[in-house]
């Protein structure tokens, strides 16, 4: 298995701009999970699904994020307009199911300007 | 909040020598976990320890669990260059997997 995929790697985007991060989890995982990681802040929670049903988004910053698992094998997070406090590391993970060991993807590396 | 809070922040130690790192939390948990960060690199999970758990064992990691004291430690032996990194312990509880701030480890050969 290629593990959990995110794209882009890197993303450089001006303030106000759309910014859609994506992710393909584990193959027959039922949980997948959106993390943002800062120096500040560390590894944040942000909102996780179960069988492509958002379960709990009480981290996510404010209405200016979104995500979505419209099937088993994508996710996306958008984040529309962009502000410089946007700028993180943003990983997706997926699970078996909830509780069970995570898996994470390589990150996305996000830089509002 | 139940995070879990790691100790310390930060250490450096020669290679061959054993690395210990404590975690604390606040609320009762299902379990904890403990994930490895390289840096610029996703998070790798190394252990998981059910809260009915005291020890656990993999390879080069011991883990043991204080449910009494809301405590874990991760212990590294002999450890090698390629161990540094980040080390985060991760509480699981009624909602989610919460992960504490993690302890930055540095082995100097």
């Amino acid at each position: 298995d290629a593990g959990v995929i995110q794209s882009p790697r890197h993303e450089v985007t001006e303030m106000g701009q759309e910014v859609t991060l994506r992710c393909k989890p584990i193959s027959g995982h039922n949980s997948l999970f959106w993390y943002r990681q800062t120096m500040m802040r560390g590894l944040e929670l942000l909102i996780y699904f179960n069988n492509n049903v958002p379960i709990d988004d009480s981290g996510m910053p404010e209405d200016r994020f979104s995500a979505k698992m419209p099937n088993a094998s994508f996710s996306t997070l958008k984040i529309q307009p962009s502000e410089p406090r946007d700028s993180a590391v943003y990983f997706c993970a997926s699970s078996l199911s909830r509780g069970r060991e995570q898996f994470f993807g390589p990150g996305t590396r996000l830089t509002v300007l | 909040s139940q995070q879990g809070e790691e100790d310390p922040q930060a250490l450096s130690i020669q290679e061959g020598e054993n690395a210990t790192m404590n975690c604390s939390y606040k609320t009762s948990i299902n379990n904890l976990q403990w994930y490895r960060q390289n840096s610029g690199r996703g998070l790798v999970h190394l252990i998981l320890i059910r809260s009915n758990e005291r020890e656990k064992h993999s390879g080069r990691l011991r883990v043991t669990l204080d449910t009494s004291k809301k405590s874990s430690s991760l212990l590294i032996t002999a450890s090698r260059a390629a161990d540094t990194a980040s080390y985060f312990c991760a509480t699981e509880g009624a909602q989610k997997l919460v992960f504490g701030q993690g302890t930055r480890l540095t082995i100097n050969p």
